[in-house]
């Protein structure tokens, strides 16, 4: 089975502009959740989305947003980039339901905002 | 709220030595308990994961970790470590609310750095 993919891999943008990321889960993968990781902050949760609706978000301004499509494909999108933002924005997939199966995460997208 | 730490940001160990990565965590219920591993550009990668049952869960690579619900935490152990072992260990917690979904909260991160 082919792993979670996400696209691009790195990405450079200005301050002030929007970003759209995407994600392809582990076929048969309902839930997709979004993290970002910077050596300041470590790991923090962005949102899920669970079989198109979003289904938990993090504390994250409203900039950031996402979305899951029919085949639970996912983008997240944030708009008016800060130089804060600069991260690497992990996706993770996972069976969904309760929440007791593992997550699979993806290689990340490494956003750099200058 | 639940809450994960990971007492030491480092931890270096002789290869052939015994590897241990603490982890003590907080959460309102019971909890969902997993340890991932990141290698340098990499995503995370699932080792093993606590839901119920035996205390003592056996993952990849040789790894295994402890539960102990008394001092709320689950050590990530590996008896005999190998220099490729060296990379990012982050503990993860969810909180058995279905309203939580597939939120994790980690810790900060051990790097363990294992020397021949």
């Amino acid at each position: 089975k082919a792993g979670v993919t996400q696209t691009p891999r790195y990405l450079i943008k200005t301050r002030g502009q929007q970003v759209t990321l995407s994600c392809s889960p582990i076929s048969g993968h309902r839930s997709v959740s979004w993290y970002q990781q910077t050596p300041g902050q470590g790991l923090q949760f962005l949102f899920e989305y669970f079989s198109e609706t979003q289904r938990n978000k993090g504390n994250f301004p409203g900039r950031f947003s996402g979305r899951q499509f029919s085949n639970s494909r996912s983008e997240m999108n944030v708009s008016t980039l800060e130089l804060g933002d600069s991260a690497l924005y992990l996706c993770a997939s996972s069976l969904g339901g309760q929440g007791n199966y593992e997550q699979y995460f993806g290689p990340g997208t490494r956003l750099t905002v200058t | 709220a639940q809450s994960v730490a990971q007492p030491e940001d480092q931890v270096n160990v002789a290869e052939g030595n015994p590897l241990t990565v603490k982890c003590t965590y907080s959460v309102s219920g019971n909890p969902y308990l997993f340890w991932y591993v990141q290698y340098p550009n990499r995503g995370l990668q699932f080792l093993l994961k606590y839901i119920t049952g035996d205390n003592l869960v056996k993952g990849s690579y040789g790894f295994e970790a402890e539960f102990n619900k008394s001092q709320t935490s689950f050590h990530l152990k590996k008896p005999s470590a190998l220099v490729s072992d060296s990379a990012l260990y982050f503990c993860a917690v969810r909180d058995i609310l279905k309203a939580a979904g597939n939120k994790l909260t980690f810790g900060g991160g051990t790097r363990v750095l294992v020397k021949p």
